[in-house]
């Protein structure tokens, strides 16, 4: 099976730079993702890592370490759009298909 | 990247009915997933639905339960069925895996059980 563990919440200030931490136990796994979700609305895709390491995007980074089982994004220059909620999904093979298992997401609240 | 079209966006049923999600997609994919998401909660994935075969459940889930239908590459079906109060979330459809790694969702259907 898979286990994901992600803080339940967490809040920042307008400007600064949050890190967002996800652990996870999983067998054969195939990448993590990180999706951001706002109230009422769909997951939207945010970053995909495979290998370890750190990958970029504009202000958002995320960070792999495949032996530790670790994972943190990093959101820079935070904006008060921003508060969302931040889902780590881990793929990994189930029943020989790679199947992706979100985490219970943790709530960003970025006030002024 | 794709575009999802779900159907209904919400709906308010009545116990012991059913009803029947429509997911479509704007190209061919290979493998759809259908996921649940309770109030205040992550993603919990129901079933992978594969052109062609059987979907496959995921544990807690069943088929009598769930009757998926995946009738070509671009459409799919999720019924929920004899629904309680307890079935009451957003239903979404999903989109991705295979050779691409980014994963794409429908807008959701946001279901209510009275």
């Amino acid at each position: 099976g898979q286990n994901i563990d992600q803080p339940t919440e967490m809040t920042a200030t307008e400007g600064a730079i949050v890190q967002i931490n996800c652990t996870y136990q999983t067998s054969g796994f195939n990448g993590l993702f990180w999706y951001q979700q706002h109230a009422g609305e769909a997951p939207t895709f945010l970053s995909y890592n495979v290998l370890d390491g750190l990958e970029e995007k504009g202000r958002f980074s995320s960070f792999l370490s495949r032996s530790k089982g670790y994972s943190y994004l990093l959101l820079k220059e935070l904006q008060m759009k921003d508060s969302a909620s931040y889902l780590c999904a881990v793929r990994g093979l189930s029943g020989g298909s790679y199947i992706p298992t979100f985490g219970r997401g943790t709530s960003l609240i970025v006030h002024p | 990247s794709a575009v999802i079209s779900q159907k209904p966006s919400r709906d308010i049923c009545q116990r012991g009915t059913s009803l029947t999600i429509q997911c479509q997609v704007d190209s061919q994919v290979t493998m759809m997933f259908w996921y649940r998401q309770q109030p205040g909660q992550s993603l919990t994935l129901i079933a992978t639905a594969n052109q062609g075969s059987e979907a496959t459940y995921e544990s807690g889930f069943v088929i009598d339960k769930f009757p998926i239908s995946r009738p070509n590459l671009t459409f799919s079906t999720l019924t929920v069925s004899n629904m309680s109060p307890e079935d009451s979330s957003i239903y979404l459809c999903s989109v991705g895996g295979g050779g691409s790694y980014e994963q794409y969702f429908g807008p959701g259907t946001r279901l209510t059980v009275t």
